[in-house]
């Protein structure tokens, strides 16, 4: 089983709101993680967005949107990326990353689709 | 400005060598992590390795472990990624990364490259 699971695909309406969500493998907690974001378009390399492992533990990239924003949901041992107001700009590929026995490990990634 | 760049797309053989490089502008080389990450065709994203500039200190991800050499100039604020004999599965896009605020928590990979491109194939 991966360490980070993500969802491979995802519509929302512009305008709505989409959350992106990267599952850690059982018997990782993802409380004790910080989970940082990345956006991909076709063609060029991945940007950063953010970080986020708690509210008094969260960063936001230069220059990013503050409708990008970071979660967690422990009951489902996920952490998740929150675009609202989605424009048809946002549309690209999501990873997330994480820091675990000291290697940088990516999901699978999300591709999200904006129409 | 901090911008990382990769030499262009490279067209090998199976069994010949390759290095591939990445220049650093726009802050301090020596005393700042950078790393590779590799993307397969139409795949996600693979975190390589790491080297400090300063000392050279390198760090593999077990996958690459043995697989590729990573090196660092920092006289010419460079990093490389070389291969001795290339398979044709090492065909792929890949990044070079600044790594910030590497401690025990991790760090992040704030600035990319804009990627090279190698293909490998008879």
């Amino acid at each position: 089983q991966a360490v980070l699971t993500q969802p491979s695909s995802l519509s929302a309406s512009p305008g709505a709101s989409a959350s992106l969500t990267c599952t850690l493998r059982s018997g990782i907690n993802v409380g004790s993680y910080r989970i940082y974001w990345y956006q991909q378009k076709p063609g060029s390399p991945p940007q950063y967005l953010l970080r986020y492992k708690s509210d008094s533990d969260k960063q936001q990239g230069s220059g990013v949107p503050s409708r990008f924003s970071g979660s967690k949901d422990a009951s489902a041992n996920a952490g998740i990326l929150l675009i609202s107001g989605l424009q048809s700009e946002d549309e690209a590929d999501y990873y997330c990353m994480i820091w675990h026995s000291g290697a940088w490990v990516f999901g699978g990634g999300t591709k999200l689709t904006v129409l | 400005e901090v911008q990382l760049v990769q030499s262009g797309a490279e067209v090998k053989k199976p069994g010949e060598s390759l290095k591939i490089s990445c220049k650093g502008f726009g802050y301090s080389f020596s005393t700042e992590w950078i790393g590779w990450v590799r993307q397969m065709p139409g795949k996600g994203l693979e975190w390589m390795g790491i080297i400090y500039p300063g000392d050279s200190d390198t760090r593999y991800s077990p996958s690459f472990q043995g697989q590729v050499t990573i090196s660092a100039d920092k006289s010419t604020s460079t990093a490389y990624l070389q291969w001795s004999s290339l398979k044709a599965s090492d065909t792929a896009m890949f990044y070079c990364v600044r790594l910030k605020d590497y401690s025990n928590s991790g760090g992040y990979f704030d600035y990319w490259g804009q990627g090279t491109l190698v293909t490998v194939s008879s």
